[in-house]
């Protein structure tokens, strides 16, 4: 069975732009999460959504945000790029929110902004 | 607020030894999972173990163990026969409910462990 899916692998951009990153769950699972990965402040949860609708969201600035499709696939959309959003992104997905068993994470988009 | 600190950056072992992580955690909450994840070079997190509070009895998994110390807010990971492939990064994670059926795990900051052949 497939397991979390994150494209693009690796990306490039340049201070100003924007860009939109992909999460596919595993099959069935319709809960995903986001993560932010940096050296300096580690791992930050970022959203949560179930069934399309934003259930929790991390203290980051506006210029993150994300939706779900009914497929249950997510992006997450960071606008107006700065140097310190450069990073590991990790998308989780689950069957239901809070899940304990099959929380699965993907191997993430590796952000880098110049 | 719910932190968790793993006061180890980098740590070593020698092949076929055992090795013990250690984190600490915040909370006031008596209900509630602890998880230790690796991270190896391709990214991804796996799951290593997972804990739960009202659990008094330590997790097991393989070579993989838990010494769960509810009191002190103490679960560290011992690894034992260590091989290769267990050299990663290991965070300890913490699982807290942020609102009606909605959480987030809050991570430590991982420690880099390096299994010497």
């Amino acid at each position: 069975k497939a397991g979390v899916t994150q494209t693009p692998r690796y990306l490039i951009k340049t201070r100003g732009q924007q860009v939109t990153l992909s999460c596919s769950p595993i099959s069935g699972h319709r809960s995903v999460s986001w993560y932010q990965q940096t050296p300096g402040q580690g791992l930050q949860f970022l959203f949560e959504y179930f069934s399309e609708t934003q259930r929790n969201k991390g203290n980051f600035p506006g210029r993150f945000s994300g939706r779900q499709f009914s497929n249950s696939r997510s992006e997450m959309n960071v606008s107006t790029l700065e140097l310190g959003d450069s990073a590991l992104y990790l998308c989780a997905s689950s069957f239901t929110p809070g899940q304990i068993y099959g929380y699965t994470f993907g191997s993430g988009t590796r952000l880098t902004v110049v | 607020a719910q932190t968790v600190t793993q006061s180890q950056p980098e740590m070593s072992v020698q092949e076929a030894e055992t090795v013990t992580l250690s984190c600490t955690y915040d909370t006031s909450e008596s209900d509630y999972y602890l998880f230790w994840y690796k991270q190896p070079p391709s990214r991804q997190m796996i799951l290593v173990i997972r804990q739960e509070a009202y659990k008094q009895q330590n997790a097991t998994e393989n070579r993989f163990s838990v010494n769960f110390q509810k009191a002190a807010k103490s679960f560290s990971l011992k690894i034992s026969d260590s091989q290769l492939g267990d050299a990663a990064m290991y965070f300890c994670a913490y699982r807290r409910r942020t609102g009606a059926g909605s959480y987030q795990l809050t991570f430590g900051k991982g420690t880099k462990l390096s299994v010497i052949p």
